[in-house]
């Protein structure tokens, strides 16, 4: 099956940016997402990017998209203690379904 | 914002019974909703999707007998842990797409389910 993967830690200091990757293996898909979950919580959409598109900014949030090799990023800027928290990224591949990478636990350091 | 709520957010239950979740749209519909598990330190498993007034679809492994789904309406859908064993022990997440959206899915607290 589709396989998503991603570092599973990072940690920043405050108000530096930081960087999460994630490599997925569907070529196909249309959609890809960055959630985030807070403890004990599920998950928000933070953003999307469509496949035919390389990059898409949203305030503190950059997206880029590298569809050749299959890479995701998500940068947030000036990072936050506010941000700590796991950030999956996930392909929707086909019939609706989104597969999700093990996702980044996002520690920012005071 | 569109909003899903889940019901419990804990159950804790003994081995042997069967427990209930439920997954609501608040304020859209959803021809189709999505149920996770997620394992600790781990991703989130798509356990199966279900769409409004059909049978659910499961994933590969997924024991449709154990994990019952039902979807009788446009706002709510249904997970049944059936004889629970304390392996299934987890943070079950429902989501739910709005029947007009091409991509977004929304996604409810999570319920913590803990079999004793």
């Amino acid at each position: 099956g589709e396989d998503v993967e991603q570092s599973l830690f990072l940690s920043v200091r405050e108000g530096d940016s930081s960087v999460i990757n994630c490599t997925y293996t569907d070529s196909s898909s249309t959609y890809l997402y960055w959630y985030k979950q807070e403890p004990g919580a599920g998950l928000q959409l933070l953003t999307y990017i469509f496949s035919n598109m390389d990059m898409k900014q949203d305030q503190r949030l950059t997206v880029l998209l590298n569809k050749k090799d299959k890479h995701l990023s998500l940068r947030i800027a000036d990072t936050q203690t506010g941000d700590s928290a796991i950030y999956f990224c996930a392909e929707e591949a086909g019939a609706n379904n989104l597969f999700f990478g093990t996702g980044t636990r996002l520690t920012v350091i005071p | 914002g569109a909003v899903v709520s889940q019901h419990p957010s804990r159950v804790i239950c003994k081995s042997g019974t069967s427990v209930k979740i439920e997954c609501r749209s608040l304020d859209f519909q959803a021809t189709t909703m999505f149920w996770y598990r997620q394992f600790p330190k781990k991703s989130l498993m798509l356990m199966a999707t279900s769409n409004e007034g059909s049978k659910a679809t499961y994933e590969q492994g997924v024991e449709k007998d154990k994990f019952l789904i039902n979807h009788a309406s446009l706002t709510l859908s249904t997970l049944t842990v059936t004889s629970a064993h304390p392996e299934d022990s987890s943070f079950y997440i429902c989501s739910a797409r709005d029947r007009f959206s091409s991509y977004e899915q929304y996604f409810g607290p999570g319920t913590r389910l803990t079999v004793t």
